[in-house]
C-alpha cells in the first residue's frame, strides 16, 4: 500500500519525443506537486494543484503540461523532450490548506534519461 | 537567496546523537522550521517541523533557539540508515505551496 506511486520509474527516450509520467496518491489529499532534481541535486518545485486546480507554476517551460483528472492523480506530460529535461522527477502530496503546515509525502520518483 | 544555511556535510557514529545545525537569521514571524531528509535514490522524507517551541516525534527532536535564528535538528541514536541529506526549509505559506529545498547537509553515519 504505498502512499505517493509514480511510473515509471524510469524512463529512457529520444529528443523530440513526447513522454508522460504518471503519479496516484492513495492519502485522501487534497494538494499534488511536482519537483524536479537535477544532476546537482537541486530539488525544485515545479508545480503545485489543490483540489485539482493549478496553484504554482514556477517558471517552468509551457512543454510540461500538468493533467489532474481526479484529486488523487496528477500526471505530468512532457512535449518536445530536450537534452536538459533529464532529472528525477518527484511527485508529492499534501493534506494541504493549512497555514504553515506543508508536510509533504513523496514519490519514489523518476528518473527521466533524454539521449 | 538561500533562507537557511547548513554545513554542507557531517559525520556522525552509529548510536550517537547526531546534532544538525540550522541558521535562518532573517526568518520572519509567520514562518516555520521544516526537517527532510533524503536517502540515496529515494523521495524526501518529512521529519518534523516547528515554530517557537521545541518538538519531539518518534524520528527526531527539534530545538529552536529563543529568537528563532538558529535550530537543530537531533537524532539521538543514529543508525546506518540514517545516512541522508538533511534540509532545512522555512515555511509560511498556505499549506498549497512548493517547498524551497536548498543545498542541505550530508549526514554519514560511520560503523
Amino acid at each position: 500500500d504505498t502512499a505517493v506511486s509514480q511510473t515509471p520509474k524510469y524512463l529512457v527516450t529520444q529528443m523530440g519525443n513526447d513522454k508522460s509520467i504518471k503519479c496516484e496518491q492513495n492519502l485522501g489529499h487534497d494538494t499534488m506537486y511536482w519537483y524536479k532534481q537535477d544532476s546537482k541535486k537541486f530539488l525544485k518545485i515545479m508545480f503545485s494543484y489543490n483540489n485539482k486546480e493549478l496553484i504554482i507554476n514556477e517558471t517552468v517551460p509551457n512543454r510540461f503540461s500538468p493533467k489532474s483528472p481526479d484529486k488523487a492523480h496528477l500526471n505530468l506530460h512532457i512535449n518536445s523532450l530536450e537534452l536538459g529535461d533529464s532529472a528525477v522527477y518527484f511527485c508529492a502530496s499534501s493534506p494541504g490548506g493549512l497555514a504553515g503546515y506543508n508536510e509533504q509525502f513523496f514519490g519514489p520518483g523518476t528518473r527521466l534519461t533524454v539521449l | 537567496d538561500a533562507k537557511t544555511t547548513q554545513p554542507p556535510s557531517m559525520d556522525c557514529a552509529e548510536g550517537r546523537a547526531a546534532n544538525l545545525p540550522c541558521n535562518h537569521s532573517t526568518i520572519s514571524g509567520n514562518e516555520y522550521v521544516y526537517w527532510y531528509r533524503q536517502i540515496h535514490s529515494q523521495g524526501p522524507q518529512y521529519i518534523i517541523h516547528g515554530l517557537k517551541n521545541n518538538e519531539t516525534n518518534e524520528m527526531a527532536s527539534l530545538i529552536i533557539t529563543e529568537d528563532r535564528k538558529s535550530s537543530t535538528l537531533i537524532l539521538p541514536h543514529a543508525t546506518l540508515r540514517d545516512t541522508a541529506v538533511y534540509y532545512c526549509i522555512l515555511y509560511s505559506g498556505g499549506g498549497a505551496d512548493g517547498l524551497t529545498f536548498g543545498k542541505g547537509t550530508h549526514l554519514i553515519i560511520q560503523p
